[in-house]
Parts: C-alpha cells; sequence; structure tokens
C-alpha cells in the first residue's frame, strides 16, 4: 500500500527558532492535506496543497508541495508556544483515501 | 470539528468483550472514516463509508466491523476485544472527494 513517511519524529526547538517537518512518498500524490493535533486533542484541517510547487502561507506557517508532487514540507518561522502538538500530512492519490504520516512531534521551549 | 461527536470519550474493558463505539455527525457531509492512533504511527484507516450501507474497508480492518445504517450516524465494533486494540479511535467525517475531513473528539480504549 501506499506509505508516506515524514521527518522528524520528534522536534524541540527553543521558543522563537524555525522549525520544518518533511512528508515524502513513493508516488506522485494528487494532494496534500496537514492537520494539527494539539496534545490531548484532535487533528484539526490546517491546508491543502494540489498544484505542482505550489507554496501556500498561514500566518508564520509556509506549507510546500513539490515539483513532482512526491514530498511536501511545513515551515514555521519564529515558533511560539502555542505552536505546540503533532503535525501530520496526508496525501492522497487519485480518488484513494488519505493516508497520513506517522506526525511529528514538535516541542517549543519557552 | 463539523459537529462530530464521538461516544464514549472513554473506555475500560477485558479481553473477549464485545465494544461498539459510536460516531455522529450533524452537518449532512456525506462520507465517515474510522481510524486508530497509535503512538509513533500516526492514523490508520479502518473502515470508510461513502453513504447509507456502503462500507469499504481501510489498511487494518481484520478484527473490527462498522455499520452505516443512517448517513448521520457510523458505528465501529470490535466483536472479540483484544489488547492490540488498545489505542486512540477518532472518526471523521467528510464532504466529497479531495476534501478536509473533520476529527471528532476520540475514543481512548484500553483492554486489559
Amino acid at each position: 500500500g501506499q506509505q508516506v513517511m515524514q521527518i522528524p519524529q520528534y522536534q524541540h526547538v527553543q521558543e522563537g527558532e524555525d522549525f520544518t517537518t518533511y512528508c515524502n512518498s513513493s508516488t506522485t500524490l494528487s494532494n496534500i492535506q496537514w492537520y494539527k493535533q494539539r496534545p490531548g486533542g484532535h487533528p484539526v484541517f490546517l491546508i491543502q496543497l494540489v498544484k505542482s510547487g505550489e507554496v501556500k502561507k498561514q500566518k508564520r506557517l509556509t506549507f510546500q508541495f513539490g515539483e513532482a508532487k512526491k514530498n511536501s514540507s511545513l515551515h514555521i518561522t519564529a515558533t511560539q508556544t502555542t505552536d505546540v502538538g503533532t503535525y501530520f500530512c496526508a496525501a492522497q492519490t487519485g480518488a484513494n483515501n488519505l493516508f497520513f504520516g506517522t506526525g511529528t512531534r514538535l516541542t517549543v521551549i519557552p | 470539528d463539523a459537529d462530530v461527536t464521538q461516544t464514549p470519550r472513554n473506555r475500560i474493558t477485558k479481553t473477549g468483550k464485545r465494544i461498539m463505539l459510536e460516531c455522529s455527525q450533524t452537518k449532512g457531509h456525506d462520507r465517515m472514516y474510522w481510524y486508530r492512533q497509535d503512538p509513533g504511527l500516526g492514523l490508520r484507516l479502518i473502515y470508510y463509508s461513502f453513504d447509507v450501507k456502503d462500507i469499504n474497508k481501510g489498511e487494518i480492518s481484520d478484527g473490527y466491523s462498522v455499520s452505516r445504517q443512517a448517513q448521520a450516524k457510523f458505528s465501529l465494533s470490535l466483536e472479540s476485544a483484544i489488547p492490540n486494540q488498545t489505542a486512540l479511535y477518532f472518526c471523521a467525517v467528510g464532504q466529497g472527494e479531495n476534501q478536509p475531513q473533520h476529527f471528532g473528539d476520540g475514543t481512548r480504549l484500553s483492554i486489559l
């Protein structure tokens, strides 16, 4: 079955530092979604990328979709304690269901 | 999100027991999903449904069954629970293809 590799599994950063998580697939994706799960909470949809090379921004968050549509990244500039949580990518090929990455757990040290 | 309600929120039970987890939604979304979450493994799809009485196996359906008798409800059953089914279970809903999914608050299930 389809697999989506996400790295790193854990990341500890000092508040104010940047953070990036990466998602990679061996197959070409039709789209990729990103979700955030706060500690003790449920995944919450952040954004969807569809086009090759697409870049979208949400305040301090920048999302990219690779030119070959096989990889994606989420970058947070100047992390804050409110950014704490686990970030998941979720990839889709054609009409298939979403395959979630294993997630990157972000800890922000004040 | 999307008014997705899961019951119960927590459940502790013994090996061999039958368990049912319920999910209901008030948004009228057509697609409903059951996932389990284990540390380090992300979210894995158990079953999904695109309409009433439509049932499809996901990545890890063995040991589980589901029922979709109404558009707003999607239940997950463990016919004979075993300890390695201890996990956090999420229900999610979505409207149409390639659309975001909205998750319930989860059911934490422990099987002793």
